[in-house]
């Protein structure tokens, strides 16, 4: 069965600190990695990996796959107030419906 | 519109009702997929439709559970005799193109079912 592990599963940290949050993945047929931000209720796109070792980077925002490893870091630096959601991870695999697979999430709050 | 759209946002029902799930995917999608979150949980794939073909079902809980989109644009996500594990919150998701193509999928933001 195809897993996926986030962790930590909350963070709480102050405005200014830079955080990383983890996903490790079991899956049969890997394509690609996903991440979202979910404020409220829409889960919403923040990057997809699919190669070992490329970072992608948006703004505080950056992530990164080792596929040797089968995992993925999501790094944000200087923290602030509004970047406090649950960060979800998925994983896509090849063949079937293009489902994704997510695990439970990160809970990050950043205080002022 | 600029967006999907789900109604009702919240659905309370008693045990043993049917109800109905509306999804407005963004116009032209091809793509529709529901999705089941439980309270501190991550989404769960329920089921994928390209147009009006619903081509997996796989994630669908249970016989109670049948999903449509007749004309390959609007789906309607029904839950009949609903129990009070279908409390959860019924994601939308919707992407432009077919398989085998990588396509963000944008989400809805969700029906609240709470089954009393």
């Amino acid at each position: 069965e195809d897993k996926v592990v986030q962790s930590p599963l909350s963070l709480v940290v102050h405005e200014g600190d830079t955080v990383t949050l983890n996903c490790s993945y079991e899956v049969t047929n890997f394509r690609s990695l996903l991440w979202y931000k979910q404020e409220k209720k829409a889960p919403t796109f923040l990057f997809m990996l699919t190669s070992s070792g490329i970072e992608k980077k948006s703004g505080r925002l950056s992530s990164i796959l080792d596929k040797k490893e089968l995992s993925s870091i999501l790094n944000i630096t200087a923290t602030q107030t509004g970047d406090s959601a649950i960060y979800l991870c998925a994983v896509r695999t090849q063949g079937g419906s293009e489902k994704l697979v997510f695990g439970k999430g990160t809970k990050l709050t950043v205080n002022p | 519109g600029a967006g999907v759209s789900q109604s009702p946002r919240y659905k309370v029902a008693k045990r043993g009702q049917d109800v109905a799930l509306r999804c407005d995917p963004i116009s032209g999608h091809v793509s529709l997929f529901w999705y089941q979150q439980a309270l501190g949980q991550g989404p769960e794939f329920l089921t994928y439709f390209q147009n009006e073909a619903q081509l997996d079902k796989s994630g669908l809980p249970s016989d109670r559970f049948f999903a449509e989109r007749p004309e390959g644009s609007v789906s309607t996500l029904k839950i009949q005799r609903t129990q009070q594990e279908d409390s959860a919150v019924y994601l939308c998701a919707s992407s432009l193109l077919a398989l085998g193509v990588f396509n963000e999928q944008f989400f809805g933001p969700g029906t609240r079912l709470t089954v009393l």
